[in-house]
């Protein structure tokens, strides 16, 4: 199972919205609702931040969303904070009854 | 507080083995699926295996297919990761993961500060 495609790097102002996109296949998010979110910073474990393509665990902010079309999920941050730095990795349930992640977005904000 | 706790890392020669363990405490283990999760150092995520909230099913990346059972044991809490046949690719920090939703261990929403493993002669 090849890992989901992600754009290597992102940046944005403090205010600004991004989004990252993550690209997998019909075996993958194109076939299940399990895509998931995750932020991770520097030395410490990832932490879900959007499940189920859209869904948001209790207190994870809200300028957290995610999407998906066909292949394609996205996640959209918006109002950009310094904290929101760090590297973001998407995930889906495939047909082979696995788990793959993307090969993860480093979020810089200027 | 939902806690995972790793234990079991360290430095091992090509061919070993080692056994990765992980407590859990602060939700009902044996609703939950569970996962093991690995990151190389400097390198994204990968998943490793994962394990039905029974433990009557079980699922492998290629990777590790035929060399790290995963395996639990709910009267105590805790996940196991059976590694063998170590070679220098799998060194990295393994962590463990509780699935979101109980069921099908595909979405995590608590993970263990992972423990590192470290493969060479």
């Amino acid at each position: 199972q090849s890992a989901l495609t992600q754009p290597a790097s992102v940046s944005g102002s403090p205010g600004q919205s991004i989004t990252i996109s993550c690209t997998g296949t019909n075996s993958d998010i194109g076939s299940h609702n399990s895509v998931s979110w995750y932020q991770q910073h520097p030395g410490k474990a990832p932490k879900l931040m959007i499940y189920d393509v859209s869904n948001r665990p209790s207190g994870v902010s809200n300028r957290f969303s995610g999407s998906k079309s066909g292949n394609t999920a996205s996640l959209t941050i918006s109002g950009l904070q310094a904290e929101d730095e760090a590297d973001y990795y998407c995930s889906s349930y495939t047909n082979s009854r696995s788990v793959v992640f993307g090969g993860g977005t480093k979020l810089t904000v200027l | 507080e939902v806690q995972l706790l790793e234990s079991g890392g360290g430095l091992v020669q090509p061919g070993g083995s080692l056994r990765l363990s992980c407590e859990a405490s602060g939700f009902t283990f044996s609703s939950y699926a569970m996962a093991w999760v690995r990151q190389a150092p400097g390198k994204g995520l990968e998943w490793v295996s994962a394990i039905s909230s029974s433990g009557g099913s079980t699922y492998y990346a290629d990777s590790v297919k035929g060399r790290f059972p995963i395996s639990r044991d709910n009267s105590k809490n805790t996940l196991y990761l059976q590694m063998s046949s170590l070679r220098a690719e799998d060194t990295a920090v393994y962590y463990c993961a509780k699935d979101a939703l109980g069921a099908v261990p595909d979405q995590f929403d608590c993970w263990g500060q992972g423990t590192l493993v470290t493969v060479s002669s």
